[in-house]
């Protein structure tokens, strides 16, 4: 099983700042890396496929990269919306797996 | 707008079963593999199960392999899982989620809004 990481577990950050959030595989994953959001009380909702491709709909102030084992997810300017837990997810082999989540909260 | 709407959830004692179902709608269900997700409460995302769109592969969470299964009515564009044998550390909110793409593997999009799912006595 391929085993997702992320760091740090909680960040507080203020609107208007920029956030990058990590997450590593315990294997290579090759690109196959999608990043989710989810507020309190919704469903989560994809914003990155293939670790840098923006789902549709998905604001221009997120952006992921990475490759391999090492993935960032990067939020250019923080907005109200944007304080939330984060997961990342690997789709390269069974079974899928998530890492355990960053929340980002206001400082 | 692609519609997932499961249901399905409540409470049951441990040892007991239950069904959940995900209607979809305004996609091709018959063309797309489909997932169950869960969280439990104050929790991160696991993956439960996925089902092809093709020849109805399956594969299952370890957690979970042997107590449920994941099947499909393509004619009604419904998903199901048949969970038996509940344990209390499967109380979680159950997500359906739709594959992305076609392909063996793949990411979600979109997911339900979800059912919980309570084992406790």
């Amino acid at each position: 099983e391929i085993v997702m990481t992320q760091s740090p577990a909680t960040l507080s950050v203020s609107p208007g700042e920029r956030v990058t959030l990590s997450c590593r595989a315990s294997q290579s994953v090759s690109s196959n890396l999608a990043w989710y959001q989810q507020t309190p009380g919704q469903a989560p909702r994809v914003l990155i496929y293939g670790a840098s491709t923006r789902a549709t709909g998905i604001p221009a102030r997120f952006s992921g990269s990475g490759s391999g084992t090492e993935f960032t997810l990067s939020i250019s300017s923080l907005q109200s919306e944007d304080f939330a837990f984060y997961y990342c997810q690997q789709y390269y082999n069974w079974p899928l797996t998530f890492g355990g989540g960053t929340k980002v909260q206001i400082k | 707008e692609v519609q997932l709407l499961e249901s399905g959830g409540g409470l049951v004692q441990p040892g007991e079963s239950l069904r959940l179902s995900c209607a979809a709608s305004e996609f091709s269900f018959s063309g797309y593999a489909m997932t169950w997700v869960r969280q439990s409460p104050g929790k991160g995302l696991e993956w439960v199960s996925s089902i092809s769109n093709g020849d109805y592969t399956t594969h299952y969470a370890d957690s979970v392999k042997g107590r449920f299964t994941i099947s499909r009515d393509n004619s009604k564009n419904i998903l199901y899982l048949q969970m038996n044998t509940l344990r209390a550390e499967d109380t979680a909110i159950y997500y359906c989620a739709k594959g992305a793409r076609s392909g063996s593997y793949y990411w979600f999009d979109p997911w339900g809004q979800g059912t919980l799912v309570t084992v406790s006595s």
